[in-house]
C-alpha cells in the first residue's frame, strides 16, 4: 500500500462546528505532516508528528488542533473555524529525512461558512 | 532570505521545447531535495529526488549545487502533459519540508 488516504475530500463547515479531518498510510514511515494550501500558493506547513510525537508546529492557531493516535493514523481536530481557513488541507507522509520523498493525500477541500 | 526560492513563471514553451528551472535555498545543513509536480486542484506528486551527482528519469534531468544551495530540473522535448506547477521542496533540518512557490509552466501546442 503506497498511498496515503484522507477524509472527508470535501467538508463544509459553520464557523460554530466541530469536525475532524482524517489521514491514513500503511508505508511505515515515521513522519506524518499536515499542510495547508490555498489557491494558487504552494502548501504551507502546519504541524509534523515524528513517531508519534509532536515535533513541529508552525505557529498555528489554536483552532486546529492535531492529534496522532498512532502511527498510521493523523488527525486535524477543527473548532470555531474562521472563513479565511477555507482551504485545501493536505496530509503527508515520510521517512524523516528521507531520500525517497514525501506522499501526499489527495486533501480535504475545506469550506467554512 | 526565504527559505526556498523559485522564479514563479509563468513558463510558455513550445512543444518539444527544452524548458529549465532553478530553486534557491537558504539553510546550507539542509538534508535532501526533490521536485513535486502539481496539477490544477490535485495534491503534490513526487517527480524525481535531486542529488549532488545529478539524476536523470527519462526526459527529466535534476542537479543540485550545494556549494551554491540551489538545484535545478530540465525538461527535454516537453510534452503537452508536462504542462502543471513545478515545486520545489526541501528538508531544511530533520522533520522540516519546505515548498517553493512553485513555477507554472504552459506548454503551448
Amino acid at each position: 500500500d503506497t498511498e496515503v488516504t484522507q477524509t472527508p475530500k470535501h467538508l463544509v463547515m459553520g464557523m460554530t462546528n466541530k469536525k475532524s479531518l482524517k489521514c491514513e498510510q500503511h508505508m511505515g514511515h515515521r513522519a506524518m505532516y499536515w499542510y495547508k494550501q490555498k489557491a494558487k500558493k504552494p502548501p504551507e506547513l502546519m504541524f509534523v508528528y515524528s513517531y508519534e510525537k509532536l515535533s513541529i508546529n508552525e505557529s498555528v492557531p489554536s483552532r486546529f488542533s492535531p492529534e496522532c493516535p498512532n502511527s498510521s493514523l493523523l488527525n486535524l481536530h477543527l473548532h470555531a473555524l474562521q472563513p479565511e481557513d477555507s482551504a485545501l488541507y493536505l496530509c503527508a507522509s515520510g521517512d524523516r529525512v528521507a531520500n525517497y520523498g514525501y506522499t501526499f493525500g489527495s486533501g480535504t477541500r475545506l469550506t467554512v461558512v | 532570505r526565504k527559505e526556498v526560492e523559485q522564479d514563479p513563471g509563468p513558463f510558455n514553451v513550445p512543444e518539444g521545447a527544452t524548458v529549465a528551472f532553478n530553486c534557491t535555498y537558504s539553510n546550507s545543513a539542509s538534508q535532501s531535495f526533490f521536485w513535486y509536480r502539481q496539477d490544477c486542484r490535485k495534491e503534490p506528486k513526487l517527480l524525481m529526488s535531486v542529488y549532488s551527482s545529478g539524476n536523470e528519469d527519462g526526459r527529466f534531468t535534476a542537479q543540485l549545487n550545494r556549494a551554491s544551495q540551489y538545484i535545478s530540473l530540465l525538461i527535454r522535448d516537453s510534452k503537452l502533459s508536462d504542462s502543471a506547477t513545478y515545486l520545489c521542496v526541501v528538508n531544511m533540518w530533520d522533520d522540516k519540508i519546505i515548498f517553493g512557490k512553485g513555477t507554472r509552466l504552459h506548454i503551448l501546442p
